[in-house]
């Protein structure tokens, strides 16, 4: 089976614009989550959907948003871009629960200039 | 905040030794899990741990678990330069629909 994919791998965005980074998880897999990881905060969880719907969210501000399709594939949108959202977006996968073994895909390193 | 702290946060090591790497958390778990991430990468999957075992092997790889002190250990034997990366432990929380990272170990082995 195909990997976890995302795109793009790198984006470089400024100040008050928005982005929408996508995700397509493995074959059959109907969970999908999202995390920030930057140096000094670690791997953050962001939220988590299944069957379209978002079952878990992290603690971070309404800017940060996603979606579920109803083939899996993931997006999330973070609008108004500040500095700070400068960090490596990762997506993961897993059969039907976040406890699972999660598939990770390569990553979204985002530059906020 | 992160449930799982890892310790070391920075390990060298000489190629053919054995690396250990511990992870402590705070709440009841369900399963804790271990993963391996190269230099800004992905994270690969490395071994999960239900709370109702002990020990797991893999490879070369030993994780222990220790629900009664709320710990674990990532023991990496005969290590080799490939293992060069950051380590990461996580916890799946009873109940919760997330899992929980520590900030990771980073090992490198030296040749």
């Amino acid at each position: 089976k195909a990997g976890v994919t995302q795109t793009p791998r790198y984006l470089i965005k400024t100040r008050g614009q928005q982005v929408t980074l996508s995700c397509s998880p493995i074959s059959g897999h109907r969970s999908v989550s999202w995390y920030q990881q930057t140096p000094g905060q670690g791997l953050q969880f962001l939220f988590e959907y299944f069957s379209e719907t978002q079952r878990n969210k992290g603690n971070f501000p309404g800017r940060f948003s996603g979606r579920q399709f109803s083939n899996s594939r993931s997006e999330m949108n973070v609008s108004t871009l500040e500095l700070g959202d400068s960090a490596l977006y990762l997506c993961a996968s897993s059969v039907n629960r976040v406890g699972e073994t999660q598939y990770f895909g390569p990553g979204t390193r985002l530059l906020v200039l | 905040s992160q449930q799982g702290e890892e310790d070391p946060q920075a390990l060298s090591i000489q190629e053919g030794e054995n690396a250990t790497m511990n992870c402590s958390y705070k709440t009841s778990i369900n399963n804790l899990q271990w993963y391996r991430q190269n230099s800004g990468r992905g994270l690969v999957h490395l071994i999960l741990i239900r709370s109702n075992e002990r020990e797991k092997h893999s490879g070369r790889l030993r994780v222990t678990l220790d629900t009664s002190k709320k710990s674990s250990s990532l023991l990496i034997t005969a290590s080799r330069a490939a293992d060069t990366a950051s380590y990461f432990c996580a916890t799946a929380r009873q109940g919760a629909q997330k899992l929980v990272f520590g900030q990771g170990t980073r090992l490198t082995i030296n040749p």
